[in-house]
């Protein structure tokens, strides 16, 4: 089964500085894979997502994702973080031939003023 | 309009009490999901239908009873709840269950603390 690991539980910058969030997936096949944010008693916004082709993906918010498949990672970054950005972060894995979707434990950002 | 809606948004519930969670879409979407999500947690998977057929049921104890009564709305019916079902439940809907390449739409979520 696929399945999704975000090293970082909880991650502090400062407004304006840049952010990179780390996903690591773990599926035998080429893998779909998201980008969602969640606000505090919200539910999930999808920011972007993976299928095929090229792997830098832009997405909404400013955000963006590399997908290396030879580090099996799919990393969300954003060149300049706004306080509004404070929120939990998934990153999630889907089969190609389904929508079961295995999300991974989270980041929660912080941003200091 | 890409909007799931939810209700109720919050909902406080007995061990022996039944109620239902409601979820709707209208943008055509033929699957829907229930998730559920505790505290500091993933959501987790309940339930996908696929054009108003239960697809997956991820082992989830009976006292959560899904019916999709059309291609529009999902319930969640609970009854005989414990304390350690209080979470967020969330519904979701995508064009269709199998294509991958589908984005999932989530709802707000509703709040359910059971006493």
């Amino acid at each position: 089964a696929q399945s999704v690991t975000q090293p970082d539980i909880h991650i502090t910058v400062s407004e304006g500085a840049s952010l990179e969030l780390r996903c690591n997936y773990s599926y035998g096949a080429t893998p779909y894979l998201f980008w969602y944010v969640q606000s505090p008693g919200q539910g999930l916004q999808l920011l972007l997502k993976y299928f095929s082709g090229d792997t830098l993906v832009q997405g909404i918010k400013g955000f963006e994702a590399e997908f290396k498949r030879s580090q099996s990672s799919f990393n969300l970054r954003k060149p300049s973080v706004h306080w509004s950005d404070a929120a939990e972060y998934f990153c999630a894995v889907a089969k190609y031939n389904n929508n079961d979707m295995r999300f991974g434990a989270g980041t929660r950002l912080t941003v200091k003023p | 309009d890409t909007e799931v809606t939810q209700t109720p948004k919050h909902l406080v519930m007995g061990m022996t009490n039944k109620k239902s969670l409601k979820c709707e879409q209208h943008m055509g979407h033929r699957a829907m999901y229930w998730y559920k999500q505790k505290a500091k947690k993933p959501p987790e998977l309940m339930f996908v239908y696929s054009y108003e057929k239960l697809s997956i049921n991820e082992s989830v104890p009976s006292r959560f009873s899904p019916e999709c009564p059309n291609s529009s709305l999902l319930n969640l019916h609970l009854h005989a709840l414990q304390p350690e079902d209080s979470a967020l439940y969330l519904c979701a809907s995508s064009l269709r269950e199998g294509g991958g390449t589908d984005t999932q739409y989530f709802g707000p979520g509703t709040r359910l603390t059971v006493l």
